[in-house]
């Protein structure tokens, strides 16, 4: 089982370029997010997937969106690139939308926009 | 306006003494609260978890305080350990969504 995985691991990227980030996930979980890790500020959720065709705004969803491609994979997209989304991101999955059930984290793309 | 504030970035602690993390929120609908610890360049991984139910749950070394009138928990690590120095969220989260809260993170080392 390799849990959570994320591609890539690093990116640098020019202003106004696009790019995908691939996470994917072998436990079998209903639900899928997307986080931003900025210094100081915890980690904030930008998009969520509830279950395989649904897709929801977390609470920093602008200049990104997202698709559940299947019940495994749940990519983020940034269309045009600013310097603003230099962050770190983490995918993460969770069994279901009962109670009690824990967050299962990749190991973060680290992404710098210059 | 944070909802969920770690209010320490970072504590020192000798290896074998307690560290007490510390977590205050400001949204009476969480009822759902989570620890996770983080080395660097790794995803957060999760720790013990406490309902709004409960004031106390112990999971080995870890024990989560809730203190629900004053909005505040807790964790304690007893000992502490080397291997116990990294970043610890705290997370919250209501029944009525899917959103998990997180704080800033508070930074422990536990000096040999």
């Amino acid at each position: 089982n390799a849990g959570v995985t994320q591609t890539p691991k690093f990116q640098v990227l020019k202003t106004g370029q696009s790019m995908t980030l691939q996470c994917a996930q072998d436990m079998n979980h209903n639900s899928m997010y997307w986080y931003r890790q900025d210094p100081g500020m915890g980690l904030r959720l930008i998009y969520y997937s509830a279950s395989e065709g649904t897709t929801d705004k977390g609470e920093v969803p602008n200049g990104y969106n997202v698709s559940r491609l299947n019940k495994r994979e749940f990519s983020l997209r940034l269309e045009s690139a600013a310097p603003s989304q230099t962050s770190v991101y983490f995918c993460a999955s969770r069994a279901s939308v009962r109670e009690g059930l824990e967050q299962y984290f990749g190991p973060g793309t680290r992404l710098t926009v210059t | 306006d944070q909802q969920v504030k770690q209010n320490s970035p970072s504590l020192s602690v000798q290896e074998g003494r307690i560290s007490i993390l510390n977590c205050d929120y400001t949204n009476s609908m969480f009822d759902y609260f989570l620890w996770y610890k983080k080395y660097p360049a790794e995803g957060p991984t999760f720790l013990i978890s406490i309902s709004s139910i409960k004031d106390k749950n112990e999971d080995g070394r870890f024990t989560v305080f809730l203190n629900k009138s004053a909005k505040h928990l807790s964790l304690h690590i007893v000992p502490s350990q080397p291997g116990d120095s990294a970043v610890y969220f705290c997370a919250a989260k209501s029944s009525y969504g899917q959103n998990f809260v997180f704080g800033p993170g508070t930074r422990l080392s536990v000096l040999p």
